[in-house]
């Protein structure tokens, strides 16, 4: 079974847009989360992360992101999406004090100017 | 500039040779993992070292894979007799102690190719 799984395999967009992206994890207990972002030809580099604390978490860029536990779910947002923003997404989860990190399978955001 | 460095960027060999990655992690992050990326999908999970322990091998992983990671800084990746269904993208990523609440660093990969 998938540990984390992501909703939009691949999303279009115009410029100015909000944008959602969903996240599911299936681990029981505490977790840590995290959102990843791939721009072309680049690395994978941190958006945000969620260890504990408040559930809205903000991160690089403008993009937030929400823990709600009852829901297993650590959706991503952007209020307003630019051109610059067109990447992969990749979703995160692992239990606290665990050291195996599994991914989603990811979102590709196209951002049409 | 990550910080994680991996080498070769690219790898084009032929189906039966063994091909060996290198991966040089942050300096002071005792964790390291290797994770496998084949388009269209997110990393998959293939191994992870604390210091110069290999404390978990994923058992999609088969027996022509292995990893070092002699004392606890480099890593190397070697996959003999190389098979089509190994290209793919090969990921390494490093991370402080646990006590800290720190992401996965990554670097840039290893593209294989196996022709």
């Amino acid at each position: 079974a998938q540990s984390v799984s992501q909703h939009n395999h691949h999303v279009i967009l115009s410029e100015a847009a909000s944008l959602e992206l969903g996240c599911n994890y299936s681990y029981g207990g505490t977790v840590n989360l995290f959102w990843y972002v791939q721009y072309p030809g680049q690395h994978l580099q941190l958006l945000l992360k969620y260890f504990s604390g408040d559930p809205l978490v903000k991160g690089i860029k403008g993009f937030e992101a929400e823990f709600i536990k009852s829901k297993f779910s650590f959706n991503l947002r952007k209020p307003s999406v630019q051109w610059s923003d067109t990447a992969e997404y990749f979703c995160a989860a692992e239990r606290s004090n665990d050291y195996k990190l599994s991914f989603g399978a990811g979102t590709t955001v196209t951002v049409r100017a | 500039d990550t910080g994680v460095s991996q080498d070769p960027r690219h790898k084009i060999t032929k189906r039966g040779q063994n091909v060996t990655f290198r991966c040089d992690p942050i300096s002071e992050h005792n964790r390291l993992y290797w994770y496998r990326q084949t388009l269209g999908q997110g990393p998959e999970f293939l191994t992870y070292f604390q210091n110069e322990a290999q404390l978990e091998k994923s058992r999609l992983l088969s027996d022509r894979f292995s990893a070092e990671r002699p004392k606890g800084s480099f890593s190397t990746l070697e996959i003999q007799r190389t098979e089509q269904g190994d290209s793919a993208m090969y990921l390494c990523a490093s991370r402080p102690p646990s006590r800290r609440s720190a992401e996965a660093f990554f670097g840039q990969g290893t593209r294989l190719t196996v022709v």
